[in-house]
């Protein structure tokens, strides 16, 4: 299985502050024949199921803020948010489907 | 608009078998790349995928639970169960499906339905 280890755990930002999150792999989910890695971002507010923000590794999912922004390849990769807004308060899972079985990292929990 | 929902169950006694029904609309699940996956998620942890079957009837399983675990598609009802057997306590969480659109990613996920596993 690939493990997805996401870093911190747990972080504080200041409202328009920049807030990052980082996420690293146990083998490259870089896909050599199309150039894509095959990881994604989700946010989960409390109660609600995941959204997703990122796939491609960078690509913003429809009619997510341009704050959010993903970059990264091969086996380390970042989440980042430019201006942290109230409403992001929410936990943020990367996620491989290189292979399976698809595997998330352990979540980060983003707070003000 | 596409829209998935869970069902089934919200409290099973150990050792009973679990099966949840998931009915989608705005998408087929005919349609070549597409396919349909389980999540669960335990009170307070992380996100754990479970299985996926895809439009040619593929499926693939978490290697832990496999043994335990079936899926299959009624394409006409635009429905996927999953079973799993032996439920124990540590089975506890939100169960989620969601759409893959293709190469395995996933995109829609329904609200989840928290299934409890007590005597």
């Amino acid at each position: 299985d690939i493990v997805m280890t996401q870093s911190p755990d747990s972080l504080a930002v200041s409202l328009g502050e920049r807030a990052t999150i980082n996420c690293k792999s146990s083998q490259s989910v870089l896909y050599s024949s199309n150039n894509k890695n095959y990881l994604a971002w989700f946010q989960q507010k409390p109660g609600q199921p995941p959204k997703l923000l990122i796939y491609w590794a960078s690509t913003r999912d429809s009619g997510v803020p341009d704050r959010f922004s993903g970059s990264g390849s091969e086996t380390d990769f970042t989440l980042t948010i430019s201006s942290l807004q109230a409403e992001d308060v929410a936990v943020y899972y990367c996620q491989q489907h290189y292979n399976f079985p698809l595997t998330f990292g352990q979540g980060t929990k983003v707070e003000i | 608009q596409i829209t998935l929902k869970e069902s089934g169950p919200t409290l099973v006694k150990p050792t009973q078998t679990l099966t949840l029904t998931c009915t989608f609309s705005g998408f087929s699940l005919s349609t070549s790349g597409v396919g349909v996956d389980w999540i669960r998620q335990p009170p307070g942890k992380a996100l754990e995928w479970l299985a996926v079957i895809s439009w040619n009837d593929e499926k693939r399983f978490s290697p832990s639970l496999k043994s335990r675990l079936s899926i299959t598609k009624d394409t006409s009802k635009n429905q996927v169960l999953l079973t799993m057997t032996n439920m124990d306590p540590v089975d506890t969480a939100t169960y989620y499906c969601a759409r893959s659109p293709g190469y395995s990613r996933i995109d829609y996920w329904g609200q989840g339905t928290l299934v409890t596993v007590s005597s």
